[in-house]
């Protein structure tokens, strides 16, 4: 199975900062990954695939890049609403494997 | 709008079985590949196992092959998840999640039931 690695596993930020999360691959994967934003107590939300479009309804301050093993997923001005956990998932192959995911906290 | 709810859920002792159920509505459930991820309380989320569009072809996570089966019934829209000789280690929410993607070549999660909750426990 292919390994998923996100940095930071946390990371505390305030409204309006720039965010940053990492997720590498344990392979290529080329650009076969999506991103999830997941609430306290809710269910995921799908936010990018494949690795850098932004779906339908998704704020423009997020966005993702990468390509390969290494990838990004940035948002450009923090919002209340966006303090969640984030998870990356490669879709390259079976078993399908995600991150073990970055918690945004308020600072 | 999409709607996922799943169901049957609860406590269930080490080795026993337990079926899960999800109930689908307002797409049209025979052209989607489904999907199951669960969550260990506090834990981040894990694939389980996903079933082609007419339930041909189905693929697993390492920690359930061989013990958990997934199925589907498309005359009444309902995706299914057998759980057999289970371990703690399977306490979980259970999320079933719609596949926008087609034939299984890719993964796009873009529907998500509310989840239910599977503690293995004696």
């Amino acid at each position: 199975a292919i390994q998923m690695t996100q940095s930071p596993s946390s990371l505390s930020a305030s409204v309006g900062d720039r965010v940053t999360i990492t997720c590498r691959a344990g392979q290529d994967i080329r650009n076969a990954l999506g991103w999830y934003q997941q609430r306290p107590g809710k269910a995921p939300k799908l936010l990018i695939y494949p690795a850098s479009t932004l779906q339908s309804g998704v704020p423009s301050r997020f966005s993702g890049s990468g390509f390969g093993t290494d990838f990004t997923l940035t948002i450009s001005s923090l919002q209340p609403e966006d303090f969640a956990t984030y998870y990356c998932l490669q879709d390259y192959n079976y078993p399908r494997t995600f991150g073990q995911g970055t918690k945004v906290e308020f600072k | 709008q999409f709607h996922l709810v799943e169901s049957g859920g609860g406590v269930v002792q080490p080795g026993r079985s337990l079926r899960l159920s999800c109930a689908a509505s307002g797409f049209m459930f025979s052209s989607s590949g489904m999907h199951w991820v669960r969550q260990a309380p506090g834990k981040g989320l894990e694939w389980v196992a996903v079933t082609s569009e007419d339930g041909g072809n189905k693929y697993y996570g390492d920690s359930v092959k061989g013990r958990f089966t997934i199925s589907r019934d498309n005359s009444k829209n309902t995706l299914f998840l057998q759980m057999n000789s289970l371990r703690p280690e399977d306490t979980a929410v259970y999320y079933c999640a719609r596949d926008r993607g087609l034939d299984l070549v890719t993964t796009i999660l873009d529907s998500w039931g509310q989840g239910t909750l599977v503690t293995v426990s004696s």
